[in-house]
């Protein structure tokens, strides 16, 4: 079965730096368009970053642009997401999702992790 | 960019009630629409892709409709497993984006 493991989430404080992974599982990663999704504690979804299941498209929602950076190691089947310059804004649960469809760059999301919480504070 | 608009954001039914939740896009987005069930504590699950076409495994009392600017999320028939918040998404475009949410509540 499909599984999406993520860690590295933490206290942080503004301006700092972390490293999310996301280790996939039960499908053939490499062959599948991944993002990240983030949701601030009682607020709604937000997309935030996307990377081709090649590596080579990336795009990013206009509030983590220039400073977030996703990117992907289809041989460890693990997919990243480098956060730097946190502002206490970002703080949230933050999701890799599956793009459902093979070598296929929609948003349509079918498997989700279960999230881990970054939390940007002093 | 594209914003996602739903309604009602809080909406109070029963067990067995049909219901509605409509999503709009400020521009049109085709059928490039998705619905997500999100639980509380729990990532979001997806019931609808492509405006109506139901996702395997997700029971046959949601249903989607809409094109363009305009769309639906349908629950016929109310289970107590079905309340939850839901979220329309388009991906028409980048960057991605999300309604504001809907919690269906238990009358």
């Amino acid at each position: 079965q499909v599984q999406l493991v993520e860690s590295g989430g933490g206290v942080v404080q503004p301006g700092g730096s972390l490293r999310l992974s996301c280790t996939a599982s039960g499908f053939a990663f490499s062959d599948y368009g991944m993002n990240w999704v983030r949701q601030a504690p009682g607020k709604g979804l937000e997309w935030a970053a996307f990377i081709r299941y090649d590596g080579s498209s990336k795009y990013y929602a206009d509030s983590v642009k220039g400073r977030f950076t996703i990117s992907r190691d289809n041989s460890k089947n693990t997919l990243y997401l480098q956060m730097n310059s946190l502002r206490a804004e970002d703080t949230a649960v933050y999701y890799c999702a599956k793009t459902s469809f093979y070598h296929d760059s929609s948003g349509v999301f079918d498997y989700w992790g279960q999230g881990t919480l970054v939390t940007v504070s002093s | 960019d594209i914003q996602m608009t739903q309604s009602p954001s809080t909406l109070s039914a029963s067990v067995g009630d049909r219901v509605t939740i409509t999503c709009r896009a400020s521009q049109s987005i085709s059928s490039w629409l998705a619905w997500y069930q999100q639980k509380p504590g729990k990532a979001p699950k997806l019931l609808i892709y492509k405006a109506s076409s139901l996702e395997s495994g997700v029971p046959s009392r949601f249903s989607g409709s809409g094109s363009g600017t305009e769309f639906t999320l349908t629950i016929s028939g109310l289970q107590p497993d079905d309340f939850a918040t839901y979220y329309c998404q388009q991906y028409n475009s980048y960057p991605y984006s999300f309604g504001q949410g809907t919690k269906l509540e238990i009358k």
